[in-house]
């Protein structure tokens, strides 16, 4: 059964900072593993699809890696700004399912 | 950018009383899906559905619930029944046309049971 972590649970940082959140998953069958944002009280913005085959997948400031053998999964922020606060969620795809094993989340909180 | 909607975002509704959440997928997507979110826990999964059937449910997905796409666009959520319990945010997304694709997520429902 498939199991997803994130840590930190919060992370608050002063703008201007490179950041790493990181996302555990227990099954490293997966098909793909999606990074999304979560605005408080809003819904779910996919930011980065990594599939089982890619490493890594870039859009600006977002870089997200993928390493199946050791279940990791993480997502880089780089030069943080304030418009980035926001909670942070990974969610992995097994084979032979539909349904995405979403983790805790990352709460991240940057200051000017 | 195509986006999926979700109708209401906030509904209240009396416990015992039924209630329909809607979406409105992404239009060339195949692959619709519901998950709920009680507050300050996981985004769960209810149910996947495709070609007109569902390929999934999860426990949550009891004979409360159905789903149904009535016409080309739209896709219901159904709770017959509600419970104080079922108080979540409701979220719909999409994917396709492959199913290893990118899920696109709606705004979400609020729904509280009272």
């Amino acid at each position: 059964k498939q199991e997803v972590t994130q840590i930190p649970a919060a992370l608050s940082v002063p703008e201007g900072e490179n950041l790493v959140l990181n996302c555990s998953f227990t099954d490293s069958a997966i098909y793909n593993l999606q990074w999304f944002r979560q605005d408080p009280g809003k819904g779910l913005t996919s930011l980065l699809l990594i599939q089982s085959s890619q490493r890594e997948q870039t859009s600006g400031r977002l870089n997200a890696s993928l390493d199946k053998s050791s279940g990791r999964s993480t997502l880089y922020i780089a030069a943080s700004q304030p418009g980035d606060s926001a909670t942070y969620l990974c969610a992995a795809l097994s084979y032979n399912t539909d349904k995405l094993i979403f983790g805790t989340g990352t709460r991240l909180q940057v200051f000017p | 950018e195509p986006e999926v909607t979700q109708t209401p975002s906030h509904q209240v509704t009396q416990m015992g009383q039924e209630v329909i959440l809607r979406c409105v997928p992404i239009s060339n997507h195949l692959y619709f899906y519901w998950y709920r979110q009680i507050l300050g826990q996981k985004v769960e999964f209810l149910v996947s559905f495709y070609n007109n059937e569902i390929s999934e449910k999860s426990e949550i997905f009891d004979d409360q619930f159905s789903v149904e796409r009535p016409d080309g666009s739209n896709f219901t959520l159904k709770i017959r029944s509600t419970k104080l319990e079922d108080s979540a945010m409701y979220f719909c997304a999409s994917s396709g046309p492959l199913a290893d694709g990118e899920a696109f997520f709606g705004q979400g429902t609020r729904l509280t049971v009272v």
